[in-house]
């Protein structure tokens, strides 16, 4: 257990409709990632948050868009949705110190029928 | 561009030691770390390398010579746990940090 929680596990929706993940980091990171990994590739950057405020940005479509909260967790929202848009969604946190290596949560799976 | 290339897939003995390599081309560099992901789950961290050399971690040891844009990661005595994909990937620098993962390698350990 990584200590990054994502909920839900599983999401299955239909093409057009919006969809909110949700990622609590580790307790005392402050940053966030938000990473998408469709089958059989690599994971792709989406997005960061450090405290609040965007760090960086990935190749994130328009549809998408993320924001961190005071309690520093974190919610992808991912709209107009599209077949192409199952994968799978990680969120990662990272400690404080150099070299500031990424954990994990487990993941939400999403099925775009 | 950035890039980061890995072999596809690797087929090992169980008890053997395995090499799996990585190239990369990235905008700035700041580290380079290793993640093991078994299928369906979240990639975990194994270990990384800032500095040129060898950085050994119990069965796990990673090697980086920033110069030739190269790293491998070498596996000992092999489990059939072992049994992943290895994620290779770089936190550029290039404005700002961001981490540049390859496709992975996956793993298969024979019995």
């Amino acid at each position: 257990d990584s200590g990054v929680t994502q909920t839900p596990k599983h999401l299955i929706t239909a093409t057009g409709q919006r969809v909110t993940l949700r990622c609590s980091p580790r307790s005392g990171d402050l940053s966030v990632y938000w990473y998408q990994q469709s089958l059989d590739q690599g994971l792709q950057f989406l997005i960061q948050y450090y405290n609040g405020e965007e760090r960086a940005k990935g190749n994130i479509l328009e549809r998408f868009s993320a924001q961190q909260f005071p309690d520093l967790h974190s919610e992808l929202n991912l709209s107009s949705l599209e077949l192409g848009d199952s994968a799978l969604y990680f969120c990662a946190s990272s400690v404080v110190e150099f070299p500031y290596e990424q954990y994990f949560g487990p993941g939400t799976r999403l099925t775009v029928t | 561009g950035q890039n980061i290339d890995q072999p596809t897939e690797m087929t090992a003995t169980e008890g053997a030691i395995v090499q799996i390599n990585c190239t990369y081309q990235t905008s700035g560099f700041n580290g380079l770390f290793w993640y093991q992901q078994h299928a369906g789950e979240a990639p975990t961290f194994l270990s990384y390398n800032v500095l040129d050399g060898l950085e050994e971690k119990g069965r796990f040891s990673s090697f980086l010579s920033r110069s030739k844009g190269y790293s491998y990661l070498l596996l000992k005595e092999l489990q059939m746990k072992d049994s992943a994909s290895y994620l290779c990937a770089v936190r550029a620098t290039s404005g700002t940090y961001k981490y540049i993962f390859g496709t992975g390698t996956r793993l298969k350990v024979l019995a």
